[in-house]
Formats: structure tokens, sequence, C-alpha cells
């Protein structure tokens, strides 16, 4: 199972643009990488998947270099409604979630 | 289209007694999983129903089981409640084999 590190917390003003990066530098050829946002006593919701390169949907971007050890999940123009705690997760998009592990992820403070 | 479902919202309940939790995936989703997440911490994955089989489970005690019905909606059935079973439980669907979850809101459960 790959396994990810990523930075415990973060802080951030509205308006900045906030870039997480997450290394997995046992990532395997099969595995995809996925990102999800939890707030606060709710459960996580799912925000962006990527392979390789650069994937851009309304709500973020992630790039990925050629080696895809590592990932940077980038949240333009951010609000205070982005605070939250962000998980980088990789695993095989063949199998099952259940071999996939949630670390405790980025808590993301944004400041007015 | 309705989001994946949890009841109840809050539980309460006293050590030694059992506690039952309810899931309902969305529509098409055939997978559910459980997981939990103690106060400031990651999720834990606890067990993976797919097509009314129990495919995979966590590192949990017995006393944590569950089943899935025909109608892929799931419980989740804590036994002998112990002070650290207090938690946030989530319900997770996706479909077979798929990676990407769709997580409930969530039951907290209080054990006094």
């Amino acid at each position: 199972l790959a396994k990810t590190t990523q930075p415990i917390s973060m802080d951030s003003y509205e308006g900045q643009e906030v870039n997480i990066t997450c290394s997995h530098n046992n990532i395997a050829t099969n595995d995809y990488i996925t990102w999800y946002q939890q707030f606060p006593s709710q459960g996580p919701r799912f925000i962006i998947q990527g392979y390789k390169t650069k994937v851009t949907n309304e709500v973020a971007s992630l790039f990925i270099p050629a080696d895809r050890k590592s990932s940077t999940l980038s949240l333009p123009r951010v609000s205070l409604s982005d605070t939250a705690v962000y998980y980088c997760l990789v695993g095989d998009a063949g199998s099952s979630a259940s071999k996939i592990i949630f670390g405790s992820g980025t808590r993301l403070s944004i400041r007015p | 289209e309705a989001g994946v479902t949890q009841s109840p919202t809050h539980l309460i309940k006293t050590r030694g007694q059992q506690a039952t939790l309810r899931c309902s995936p969305i529509s098409g989703h055939t997978s559910v999983y459980w997981y939990q997440q103690a106060l400031g911490l990651g999720l834990q994955f606890l067990l993976w129903y797919d097509e009314g089989e129990e495919r995979n489970r966590g590192n949990f005690p017995p006393r944590f089981s569950g089943r899935q019905f025909p109608n892929y909606s799931s419980e989740l059935n804590v036994n002998a409640l112990e002070l650290e079973d207090s938690a946030l439980y989530l319900c997770a669907s996706s479909r077979t084999g798929a990676n990407v979850l769709t997580f409930g809101a969530g039951s907290r459960l209080t054990v006094l």
C-alpha cells in the first residue's frame, strides 16, 4: 500500500492561491492520486483525481510530475469556506477503496 | 440524486450496550464502506461490503460487525460498547471496484 506524507497544517489568507503538496514515493504503476476535503463533523468530499501531468476541475487543479512521487493540490483564490482538512490518497483505480489509507490530512486554515 | 444517508445523526449509549448504525448508499452503488473517525484524527477503515458480502475488514475487534441488505443498504453493529468507541462513524458508497467514494454526513456515537 502506497503511503502518503503531507503537511499537518497550513495557513493562508482569503484571495490567495494555496498549494498543498503530498509525497508518495512508493506509488505503483496502476495507482491514481485522489484528494478529498473534509469539514468538521462531516464526511469527506471528493475533490479531484489524477494519474499524471495536470488535471483541473471547477474546484481545484492537481499537478503531478513525471516521476509521480509527489502531487500538488492547488486551490485558486481561497475563501474562508475553504478552511478544512485535505486528504491525499493513493490507490489502484481497479481495486477497492478498502485498500486506500486515509492519513491525518492537512488542516488548512484560511484567515480574512 | 440523493446522496449517502446515515442514521441516526447522533447516538448516546452507555458502556456495555450495543449500537446500530444505518447507511443507505447512492442509487446504483453496490459497495458500502464503514470508517471510524475519533475526534481530531484521521479515518480508520472498518468494513467493506459489496453485493451483500463482507469483502474486507480493518483492524478492529469482532464486536464491530455489520451486514449489507439486498437493497445495498448497510448496518454497522457495535457490541459491548467501550468509552473509546466514541467517534464519528462514516459510511461511504461506490460502484463495485471503484476507489472514488461518496460519504454520508456520519453518525456521532457517544459512549458514556
